[in-house]
């Protein structure tokens, strides 16, 4: 089965503008995360969908961050308008089940450049 | 507060010899364990887990990890590294009743030839 994709792998921006980075999730997997790391720090978690409905986005930043997931299929998360310290690697993760015992499958992640 | 520390950032091992990478947590709930690898361009890949039974994992690659309750530990380790086992490897703990995992800083491995 195909695994997680993300799109773009690379995205250099200006401070001020707009990105919006896409996932999209295994297939029969109602769970999807954001999750976002900064270079040299932690990988952090910023929100769970179960199918469209978010159930979790108290990882997200700011209200500079929008998160969709239109019809239950792929994610997409907007930054606008993107800052310097939004720079970072942004994985997605999709599940079966929304649990701790769950295994999350990782996609390449999208490396955001803001300069 | 829940976190997971991997306390080496850099481990440069020559081929053919064997490896621990260390992985530490506090957790107060009964720990659900993961180790990842991410290799250059390539997606976080699960490498093995923990949620309970008996405490010495096998994982794939040849990979292995040993739960130790009394030390909050999962290390992970290998007899033998191969060059192709060069990669960013990511300790991280999940748990009963959440869904998010909490990660470590990871731990970037060089193989030398």
């Amino acid at each position: 089965e195909a695994g997680v994709t993300q799109f773009p792998s690379h995205s250099v921006i200006e401070k001020g503008q707009t990105v919006t980075l896409r996932c999209d999730p295994i297939s029969g997997h109602d769970n999807l995360y954001w999750y976002r790391r900064v270079m040299g720090k932690e990988i952090k978690f910023l929100l769970h969908f179960v199918k469209e409905s978010k159930q979790d986005e108290s990882g997200m930043p700011n209200n500079r961050f929008l998160a969709e997931r239109t019809g239950g299929t792929y994610s997409t998360l907007k930054v606008q308008p993107a800052e310097l310290e939004d720079s970072g690697v942004y994985f997605c993760a999709s599940s079966r089940a929304g649990k701790g015992t769950d295994t999350q499958y990782f996609g390449p992640g999208t490396r955001l450049t803001v300069l | 507060a829940q976190s997971v520390t991997q306390p080496d950032i850099h481990i440069t091992v020559s081929e053919g010899a064997s490896l621990e990478l260390r992985c530490n947590y506090s957790y107060g709930a009964t720990p659900y364990l993961f180790w990842y690898v991410q290799s250059p361009g390539q997606g976080l890949q699960l490498l093995l887990k923990y949620f309970s039974g008996d405490t010495l994992v096998q994982g794939i690659k040849g990979f292995e990890a040993e739960f130790k309750r009394s030390q909050s530990s999962f290390n992970l380790r290998k007899p033998s590294v191969h060059w192709s086992d060069a990669a960013e490897y990511f300790c991280a703990v999940g748990a009963t009743g959440t869904y998010k995992y909490i990660f470590g800083t990871g731990t970037r491995l060089k193989v030398l030839a």
